[in-house]
């Protein structure tokens, strides 16, 4: 089945505390992005990579690393988590830079306390 | 600044009737807008799509309507069915550093009460 997958799903951690956050898609796609949604302000995007080695920042990207070592997975690293942290957060694919339609991954919800 | 708005938090709509989800944008260079839709505890799943050149696509029960100089789009979904009960956002697409990037809507919460 064609999808987009993260982990962990829910996540409560405490000021500092460094954690990563893994997607993996398994559609051969190039392009992929971190998104967080926060009400009343949709979804942001974080740091995107159109290919493999190739990252670049979103419009929220203060906070989080990114990395694109092989093409199907895409971690978000939070180096020093902060309360204004607390999110949930999508990863996304599409088969390239050029495609329009991306796929979403189920979600991840972050408390940090 | 909010590029893509969607004003309506929520909408409830009896089963049966239409529903009509509204976006606005202001960057005139946006070239493709989408919408998505999200059930709790999952990802945002595309459901239509309109080029800027066109000002109607259907799909099925969904219709999405672009009014370029208005810069105004919005979703018709009809009938409205229980399985539509979902919080809906739109998305406008910008060509930025050779990528397409996504601009999102804050979204809606369609009911559809039965």
């Amino acid at each position: 089945e064609a999808q987009v997958t993260q982990n962990p799903r829910y996540l409560i951690t405490v000021t500092g505390k460094k954690l990563t956050v893994t997607c993996s898609q398994n559609m051969n796609h190039e392009y992929m992005s971190w998104y967080r949604q926060d009400p009343g302000l949709g979804l942001r995007q974080i740091y995107y990579s159109m290919n493999v080695e190739v990252t670049d920042k979103g419009d929220v990207p203060e906070g989080y690393k990114v990395s694109r070592k092989e093409k199907r997975n895409f971690p978000l690293i939070l180096e020093s988590p902060s309360p204004n942290q607390t999110s949930l957060y999508f990863c996304a694919s599409s088969l390239s830079k050029d495609s329009y339609e991306q796929y979403f991954g189920p979600g991840t919800r972050l408390t940090v306390t | 600044d909010q590029q893509v708005k969607q004003n309506s938090p929520s909408l409830s709509v009896q089963e049966g009737r239409i529903s009509i989800l509204n976006c606005d944008y202001t960057n005139s260079m946006f070239d493709y807008f989408l919408w998505y839709k999200k059930y709790p505890a999952e990802g945002p799943t595309f459901l239509i799509s309109i080029s800027s050149i066109k000002d109607k696509n259907e799909d099925g029960r969904f219709t999405v309507f672009l009014n370029k100089s208005a810069k105004h789009l919005s979703l018709h979904i009809v009938p409205s069915q229980p399985g539509d009960s979902a919080v809906y956002f739109c998305a406008a697409v910008l060509g930025i550093q050779g990528a397409q990037k996504l601009v999102f809507g804050q979204g809606t919460r369609l009911t559809i009460n039965p």
